[in-house]
């Protein structure tokens, strides 16, 4: 079990630019999640998959960003057109249903900095 | 959105002191999480507590929580400077039929420093 692992871990890109971001869940894990997160706040769900299917998606996923997990092991978060309002930590998570209730586990987060 | 606030934001202790934060949420919950983030890194999860218990232990951790009052709080004994981070709680929401099921909601996180 190695841990949610997400890359890179900081990328800094001009406005308007596109950018993508890698997340390799735990193994075997179906569940996987995106979240942003801002100085000061808390984390805010993005979208939801399970196993290849993207089940949920938050009001805060504008048109210029897309999630995939094609196969249902990795995902990618692509945002289109940055601009300076998407700088933030970009978290993923991953989870399975167990016997304790859906532990959800978080990766190391990519910082996204629009200049 | 923000599933419920924290109190305090802010807490300051001295090393050896007990740290106690209060979660507070809005809706029915499967489970409650709490989590820890030290500045400028990923989440670490320390518990979970069902929506069917009341307290829960590991190490110098304790949770307690309330479903008649909709809260929750994570106790720290003994603090240590290494604790030194911000502790968010995230509830899962009961399951009602809908495809929310899993996602974690967030409240605002308790800063706390511990003063070696």
């Amino acid at each position: 079990d190695t841990g949610v692992s997400q890359n890179p871990r900081h990328k800094i890109t001009k406005r308007g630019q596109n950018v993508t971001f890698r997340c390799d869940p735990i193994s075997e894990h179906n569940r996987l999640y995106w979240y942003r997160q801002t100085l000061g706040q808390g984390p805010e769900f993005l979208t939801y998959f399970q196993n290849e299917a993207q089940l949920e998606k938050s009001r805060l996923l504008s048109d210029r960003f897309s999630a995939e997990r094609p196969k249902g092991s990795f995902s990618t978060l692509e945002i289109q057109r940055t601009e300076q309002g998407d700088s933030a930590m970009y978290l993923c998570a991953s989870s399975t249903p167990t016997g304790d209730g859906n532990t959800i586990y978080f990766g190391e987060g990519s910082w996204l900095t629009v200049v | 959105s923000q599933q419920g606030e924290e109190d305090p934001q802010a807490l300051s202790i001295q090393e050896g002191e007990n740290a106690t934060m209060n979660c507070s949420y809005k809706t029915s919950i499967n489970n409650l999480q709490w989590y820890r983030q030290n500045s400028g890194r990923g989440l670490v999860h320390l518990i979970l507590i069902r929506s069917n218990e009341r307290e829960k232990h590991s190490g110098r951790l304790r949770v307690t929580l309330d479903t008649s009052k909709k809260s929750s709080s994570l106790l720290i004994t003994a603090s240590r400077a290494a604790d030194t981070a911000s502790y968010f709680c995230a509830t899962i929401g009961a399951w009602t039929g809908g495809t929310s099921y899993g996602k974690l909601t967030f409240g605002q996180g308790t800063i706390l420093t511990v003063h070696p």
